[in-house]
């Protein structure tokens, strides 16, 4: 089976804070892939990455960077919290030539 | 049913009977499709999936119909359980042009009446 796994299930911080979202995957999977998800709003692409080192902008990449140093992890960074950056975020990644994604459990992340 | 942008529609049903989520979806070049079902606090689960060369896929209680000439999704539940309910939204990929990226419907509320 795959396995998506994120470093925290939920997490607190505060305005102008920096903050790192960790996403692991086992299955050697070339594409990750970072979403946000509000009510209403469905599943929003922030970022995503073809391979190591690359990466590219999603739907809504202001306020966000990534990082892709090894193929098993993509990171997403805040550089500066805000409240507006409240939401639950979740990885994916997919492989193989399949197009399925496989998502982790998500990361709920309140900005105070 | 749902689509991309909506507000999250809610299906009640009672426990033995059979559930319809239906998705409509806008892009007619798409050619692979996939339901999500999601539990609250969790990540989306892969349920099952369809490519535009079909109209029909069946699972383990699931089904999932394609009708491309309305650009209309669904999946049928038989005999719903209590562990079915939970939040359940489509997605589609674009095609080649998309590359693996994947567009979301904003989901329906699946709640089981005992």
């Amino acid at each position: 089976d795959v396995k998506v796994t994120q470093s925290s299930r939920y997490l607190v911080k505060r305005t102008g804070e920096k903050v790192f979202l960790e996403c692991v995957q086992d299955m050697d999977h070339e594409n990750m892939f970072w979403y946000r998800q509000d009510p209403g709003l469905g599943l929003r692409l922030i970022y995503f990455s073809y391979d190591v080192k690359m990466k590219e902008k999603g739907d809504i990449p202001e306020g966000y960077s990534v990082s892709r140093e090894k193929k098993e992890r993509f990171s997403l960074i805040l550089e500066s919290a805000s409240t507006n950056q409240t939401s639950m975020y979740l990885c994916a990644s997919t492989g193989g030539g399949a197009d399925t994604q496989y998502f982790g459990p998500g990361t709920r992340l309140t900005v105070l | 049913g749902e689509s991309v942008g909506l507000h999250l529609p809610t299906l009640s049903v009672q426990e033995g009977d059979n559930s319809i989520i239906n998705c409509a979806y806008s892009n007619s070049a798409s050619d692979y499709f996939i339901w999500y079902k999601q539990e609250s606090g969790k990540g989306p689960q892969f349920i099952i999936d369809i490519r535009s060369n079909m109209d029909k896929r069946q699972g383990q209680r699931v089904t999932v119909l394609l009708n491309k000439t309305v650009k209309h999704l669904s999946l049928q539940i038989a005999a719903t359980q209590p562990g079915d309910s939970a939040v359940y939204f489509c997605a589609e990929n674009m095609g080649t042009g998309g590359g693996n990226k994947l567009t979301f419907g904003t989901g329906t509320q699946l709640k089981v009446e005992l």
